[in-house]
């Protein structure tokens, strides 16, 4: 059974930390790794589709990175605002098997 | 709209009784994926379909779980015989026909299912 953690389960920071997350994967047959955020009462929206060892990838405040030899993945966020609170997704793909999704890192980010 | 459309937006339904959720892709995906979420859990995989290949049914949970993709589009989830464990929020998504590898999912805003 493929298996996609992500730690910590929940975190709480104050307004204007930097903060990280991660996410564990299987190491063979990497396809993609993706990023979501997912904030209540709305549906999941795309941060980031990471395919190489090594991507790096950042939007605004938030960046990624990949090592698919180790499987694991970073996610970052620089000087976290109350916005950014929600619950972060990752997403694995082995080639040939379905979409498997970590239960989510949950950032709660006080002003 | 541009995005992925889910209906109804919440159910509610007695234990026994059979639902059907419905869910409207983006034009021109052809990947189409079904996910739940149960109270407290994370997101679980239910089924794929991807243009007209077979769709991936192993994530169904049991035979009362079946969904049908007329033309290629929009996808119906059935649930016969609800139990009480069935509530959830039960997702769609669709991507590119390129797959997941560059297309991202685009989520539709769910189904709230509650059986009472």
């Amino acid at each position: 059974i493929l298996n996609v953690e992500q730690s910590p389960q929940s975190l709480h920071v104050q307004e204007g930390d930097s903060t990280n997350f991660t996410c564990s994967f299987p190491s063979s047959n990497f396809y993609a790794l993706h990023w979501y955020r997912w904030e209540t009462a709305k549906s999941p929206e795309a941060l980031f589709v990471m395919t190489l060892n090594g991507d790096e990838k950042k939007k605004g405040r938030i960046s990624a990175t990949l090592n698919t030899k180790e499987g694991y993945s970073y996610l970052y966020i620089k000087g976290s605002q109350p916005e950014d609170s929600a619950t972060y997704l990752c997403v694995f793909n082995q080639a040939g098997t379905a979409l498997i999704f970590g239960k989510g890192t949950t950032l709660s980010v006080s002003s | 709209g541009a995005g992925v459309s889910q209906s109804p937006s919440n159910k509610v339904t007695e234990k026994g009784k059979d639902v059907e959720l419905r869910c409207d892709p983006i034009s021109g995906h052809t990947a189409l994926y079904w996910y739940r979420q149960s109270l407290g859990q994370g997101l679980e995989f239910l089924i794929y379909f991807q243009g007209n290949s077979a769709p991936d049914k192993s994530g169904l949970p049991s035979d009362r779980f079946s969904a049908e993709r007329t033309g290629g589009s929009v996808s119906t989830l059935t649930i016969q015989r609800t139990q009480q464990e069935d509530s959830a929020v039960y997702l769609c998504a669709s991507s590119l026909a390129t797959g997941v590898r560059h297309s991202p999912l685009h989520f539709g805003n769910g189904t709230r299912l509650t059986v009472t």
